[in-house]
């Protein structure tokens, strides 16, 4: 594998349910995000991690709860999600947290809360 | 805080035809301007960025931009356009300063489709 994967590329959820985004970056990379994308609307930084510690955290509800074991895996719990959560999920990598470093991008995790 | 405008939400074009993708920002300080595309069913990809010098940056796939600092605007271009280059265009800007305000942040994306 190479570059930034995601798992699953996709899910269907109850309100009830608990589940997990993975992502792996393969880039020797440092600092990893999650993003939420929604439609007509710009992409949302949801969390940021630079060097394993959390930098970010945008003002983003409690049922959803990052966790970064090692520079190379990011998750993303989720739990008693609304339908107002539904939205491609992406994760990114960057070699550190500078503003000038490029960001790669995973393909997404397509969620739907039912 | 920084803002970024992209004005069209979505542009058709035929194939072999010009195209220029538009966006401004609102800053108060300097600012790094990024172009990224996002082809379907994938994530981002960074087509070009502006952190100093020439004001017109060249990238990859024949795109280029020019930052217009006066016009707060960095619009893209590309000469004659393919059918491979329909897709969604997210311009960026982020603060040099780095920490919180040196977080990416995108404009709502312009679609470009091109036709035969």
């Amino acid at each position: 594998e190479t570059g930034v994967t995601q798992t699953p590329r996709h899910l269907v959820m109850g309100m009830t349910n608990k589940k997990s985004l993975k992502c792996e970056q393969h880039l020797g990379h440092n600092a990893m995000y999650w993003y939420k994308q929604s439609a007509k609307k710009p992409l949302e930084l949801m969390f940021v991690y630079n060097f394993k510690e959390q930098t970010e955290n945008n003002s983003v509800p409690s049922r959803f709860s990052p966790e970064c074991p090692n520079s190379s895996h990011l998750f993303l719990h989720l739990h008693t999600l609304q339908p107002e959560d539904s939205a491609l999920y992406l994760c990114a990598s960057s070699q550190d947290g500078s503003s000038y470093n490029e960001q790669f991008f995973g393909p997404g995790t397509r969620l739907t809360v039912l | 805080a920084q803002s970024v405008t992209q004005l069209d939400s979505q542009v058709p074009v035929f194939e072999e035809a010009p195209v220029e993708l538009r966006c401004n920002y609102s800053s108060s300080v300097s600012v790094y301007l990024f172009w990224y595309v996002q082809y379907p069913n994938q994530g981002l990809q960074l087509l070009l960025k502006y952190l100093s010098g020439s004001t017109l940056v060249k990238g990859i796939n024949g795109f280029e931009a020019e930052f217009n600092k006066s016009q707060t605007s960095f619009h893209l271009r590309k000469p004659s356009v393919h059918i491979s280059d329909t897709a969604e265009y997210f311009c960026a800007v982020s603060d040099p300063r780095g920490g919180s305000q040196g977080n990416l942040i995108f404009g709502k994306g312009t679609k470009l489709s091109v036709k035969p």
